[in-house]
């Protein structure tokens, strides 16, 4: 069965360091998501992306961030310059009709 | 007011019981419902999808939504041990970005 898939599962990083989060969403999928969990909160919303470009994104989803779809199966979340309050699981998402999510990346900025 | 409200729980109820998990909503846009179940450090892994009014039944599980009263419901019947996780509830407007907004997660323990 197809699945989302993310790397690494765990990211240690300092703050102020640049990170990469990467995701291979569903093959025939054509829209692509970031959530972010913060420990003991909810999912939250980050960015959706449709036809390589953004299509909505939240108030979290700030200067700091970007997505890009470098190749046609590759789906990435960039941080530049990571803070404390960065650490929290990453999910990435993709849907044809119903929304499937990866298994998350959890960032830990020391 | 949130724009999706989800009672954390824990909610613990022997095994075979009968469970029954809601959340309310204020957006009277939404018109995805969808219900997750996610595993501690894990992702959301999609049990229910249902579009506007109705109920949904798959195997022990029955969703249900009542526009109306801006409410849904999801019911595991014969609950088992392995259902123990947080199950959380996600909504969407008809949108084409299809963002999905989520409860808070309520946390299930079915004890054998």
């Amino acid at each position: 069965e197809p699945e989302v898939t993310q790397t690494p599962s765990h990211q240690v990083t300092q703050m102020g360091q640049e990170v990469i989060l990467r995701c291979v969403p569903i093959s025939n999928h054509l829209y692509f998501y970031w959530y972010r969990q913060i420990l003991g909160q909810k999912v939250e919303f980050l960015v959706s992306f449709y036809n390589n470009e953004i299509s909505e994104k939240s108030e979290i989803f700030d200067d700091q961030f970007s997505v890009e779809r470098p190749d046609g199966s590759n789906f990435t979340l960039k941080i530049r310059s990571t803070k404390l309050e960065d650490s929290a699981m990453y999910f990435c998402a993709s849907r044809r009709n119903e929304q499937f999510f990866g298994p998350g990346t959890r960032l830990t900025v020391l | 007011q949130k724009e999706v409200e989800q009672d954390p729980g824990p909610l613990s109820v022997p095994e075979g019981a009968i469970v029954s998990l809601n959340c309310t909503y204020s957006n009277s846009a939404f018109q995805y419902f969808m219900w997750y179940r996610q595993y501690s450090r894990k992702g959301p892994e999609l049990l229910m999808y249902t579009y506007s009014s109705g109920n949904k039944e798959d195997g022990r599980f029955t969703a249900q939504v009542d526009k109306s009263s801006k409410y849904i419901s999801l019911f595991i019947r014969d609950s088992q041990p392995s259902d123990s996780a947080t199950y959380l509830c996600a909504m969407s407007p008809l949108s084409n970005t299809g963002k999905l907004i989520f409860g808070q997660g309520t946390t299930l323990q079915v004890k054998p």
